[in-house]
């Protein structure tokens, strides 16, 4: 199975300022369909997650547009340009390149 | 507006059996592969199974196959997960979800413990 290894686990930020998550893969995510199935989601406290980015940097309906994807091969990043307290919670990153998909171990993102 | 609606978690004991029901609403279910994805409490996500659009799919994470079985009924838009020999390990919310994430449903809780 494929691993995905998320930092930091912890986040603390301070309003208005950059935040910066980072997921690696045990193997590329490029798919022999030439996508990358990379997926980012968020669980604020108490809800159910929902996604944020689809293949790698594809903004969801209505995510705002400070939150960005990017990265290749085995390096993904997501990064949250100015933190707002709505954005406190856990986010987790997703493959599904490769059966069984996968998540990260989550990153908990708290203001400081 | 898309909605997912689980039900039948429950308190069972290990070696039980549960049942667990999604229905669905707001877009083409039929068009859909679905998912079911749990959450233990206070840890981190764990896919556990998949379906495609008519069911001739399914997929398992190791840890449950054999035990779940996953199915669905496009004509009454529900998805299900039968739960066989649980485990505590199994406690979790177990989320229905539309393909990769684009949806999620509330959850519905199962507890194994004696």
């Amino acid at each position: 199975d494929v691993v995905m290894t998320q930092s930091p686990l912890s986040l603390p930020v301070t309003l208005g300022q950059p935040a910066s998550i980072s997921c690696r893969s045990s193997q590329s995510l490029v798919h022999s369909d030439g996508n990358t199935y990379l997926n980012w989601f968020q669980q604020r406290p108490g809800q159910s997650p929902w996604r944020l980015i689809n293949k790698v940097s594809n903004r969801e309906s209505g995510v705002p547009d400070r939150f960005s994807g990017s990265g290749s091969g085995t390096d993904f990043t997501l990064k949250i340009n100015r933190v707002e307290a709505e954005d406190v919670g856990v986010y987790y990153c997703m493959q599904t390149t490769h059966g069984p998909p996968t998540f990260g171990q989550g990153t908990r993102v708290e203001i400081k | 507006e898309v909605q997912l609606v689980e039900s039948g978690g429950a308190l069972v004991q290990p070696g039980g059996s549960l049942r667990l029901s999604c229905v669905a609403s707001g877009f083409t279910f039929s068009d859909s592969w679905m998912t079911w994805v749990r959450q233990a409490p206070g840890k981190g996500l764990e896919w556990v199974a998949n379906i495609n659009q008519d069911g001739s799919q399914r997929y398992y994470v190791d840890s449950v196959r054999g035990r779940f079985t996953i199915s669905r009924d496009n004509a009454k838009n529900s998805l299900c997960l039968q739960m066989n020999s649980l485990r505590a390990e199994d406690t979790a919310v177990y989320y229905c979800v539309i393909g990769g994430g684009y949806w999620w449903g509330q959850g519905t809780l199962v507890t194994v413990s004696s």
